[in-house]
């Protein structure tokens, strides 16, 4: 079963536009959730952690226990965004392993 | 300031070679992980290390087999490679704890023919 939903595949929206790419876990206890990012010909890289409740590159992601979800959201997209994200979760794993979503691939049209 | 190095970028094998894909890292991390990644499917755990001579199964190990002789260093090993595994491989490391999350290297392209 899958443990970490990305529903979308792709989701494409125009520069200036709100983005949300939806991120759901099926863990019941209380998983720390990461989105990691990979623009192209890139190394997959960390974006935004749970457990830090930052800000980065404008996207942030809140933690909804009631619906088990971890959307990640920007309120104004830019090209430069455009990438595959992945949501990813621990699942309270004490070996340190993530479960990764099967991601979603974002475009921004100019 | 590359941390986590994956030995080859391209590999073209034939079906039946035995490959090694080979991950360093200078991070002193406790932890490394190889994932492969394909389209749709995401990323799916293979293996995993948390020390130097541990190792896990991960969702897919079939076909695979690893090695961590030192710390700094985990090998994935296709012991008779086969076009279902034609692949792009990411190998991860990460801290005892993993609050800081997975440093990724930049992945091998294995294409098996």
């Amino acid at each position: 079963a899958q443990r970490v939903t990305q529903p979308e595949k792709l989701l494409s929206v125009f520069k200036g536009a709100p983005v949300e790419l939806k991120c759901n876990y099926s863990y019941s206890g209380s998983p720390e959730l990461f989105w990691y990012v990979q623009y192209s010909r890139q190394r997959l890289q960390l974006l935004l952690r749970h457990i830090s409740r930052e800000s980065i590159k404008g996207f942030t992601a809140d933690l909804n226990k009631g619906e088990t979800s971890f959307h990640l959201k920007k309120p104004f997209a830019q090209e430069e965004d455009s990438a595959m994200y992945y949501c990813a979760s621990d699942r309270g794993s004490t070996l340190g392993r993530l479960y990764f979503g099967r991601g979603t691939q974002l475009t921004v049209w100019p | 300031d590359v941390k986590v190095t994956q030995s080859s970028r391209y590999l073209v094998k034939r079906t039946g070679e035995k490959v090694f894909l080979e991950c360093v890292q200078d991070m002193d991390h406790e932890n490394m992980f190889w994932y492969r990644q394909d389209p749709g499917l995401g990323l799916r755990l293979i293996y995993f290390s948390y020390d130097v001579k541990m190792k896990e199964k991960g969702d897919i190990p079939e076909g695979y087999s690893v090695s961590r002789e030192k710390k700094e260093r985990f090998s994935l090993i296709l012991e008779s490679a086969s076009t279902n595994q034609t692949s792009m491989y990411l190998c991860a490391s990460s801290l005892g704890t993993h609050w800081d999350g997975y440093t990724f290297g930049s992945g091998t392209r294995l294409t098996v023919v």
